[in-house]
């Protein structure tokens, strides 16, 4: 079946400092990819989608490019901030019939001024 | 455009007894979807709703958990009786139409629910 792999968490990095968090899945045919974000206290965003291979999602500073080579899907920033601290979940919908969203176990991050 | 809402944020209770959540989605949006998140991983996908009809449930077990959404509006997931590993977070999205690609789901607040 399908399936998401996070790195773990949690990431802990200083304002301003470059972020990845790494993400590779599973899947039949041809997924789209997806990254979500979780505030404190609030419900799960979504931040970027890719629905191609070499396609580049991007949103607020954040960038993740669909590499189907390698089955992966990393997220990038190139300079957090304190406001970015959160959790980050990686996704996919398969092309198949089973089109659901599956999510990766998600990777904490917090941001220190 | 109000979101998502979702009721209550919080509830404890005991091993067997009984549990209902609320879930109010966005105005217009046909789709609603239940997802149970455990402490630890990503949000797992209990049952998916066209309106008020079921289009995927495969993931809810049903011995012990219900849902519907009567009137293709709001819903409510019950559980009954209620076991400690169903302690976790309980989301609610919903989507314009099918999941999908061009669909976007978007997710209330959650009630996380402690069994003891």
């Amino acid at each position: 079946g399908d399936s998401v792999t996070q790195m773990e968490g949690p990431v802990t990095l200083s304002e301003e400092a470059f972020l990845t968090i790494n993400c590779t899945y599973t899947a039949t045919g041809y997924p789209s990819l997806f990254w979500y974000v979780q505030y404190p206290g609030e419900g799960l965003q979504l931040l970027l989608k890719a629905t191609k291979a070499d396609d580049k999602g991007s949103n607020k500073g954040f960038e993740a490019t669909y590499r189907k080579e390698t089955t992966s899907f990393h997220l990038e920033k190139g300079s957090v901030q304190v406001s970015d601290s959160a959790v980050y979940f990686c996704a996919l919908i398969s092309s198949g019939s089973a089109r659901q969203l599956t999510f990766g176990s998600g990777t904490q991050l917090t941001v220190l001024p | 455009e109000a979101g998502v809402a979702q009721s209550p944020r919080y509830k404890i209770i005991e091993k067997r007894q009984s549990v209902a959540f609320w879930c109010n989605p966005i105005s217009g949006h046909a789709t609603l979807y239940w997802y149970q998140q455990i402490l630890g991983q990503g949000p797992k996908l209990l049952i998916q709703f066209q309106n008020n009809g079921v289009v995927d449930d495969s993931q809810l077990p049903k011995d012990r958990f219900s849902a519907e959404r009567l009137k293709g509006v709001d819903s409510t997931l019950k559980i009954q009786p209620a076991k400690l590993e169903d302690s976790a977070v309980y989301l609610c999205a919903s989507s314009l139409g099918l999941a999908g690609t061009n669909n976007e789901q978007f997710f209330g607040p959650g009630t996380r629910l402690t069994v003891l």
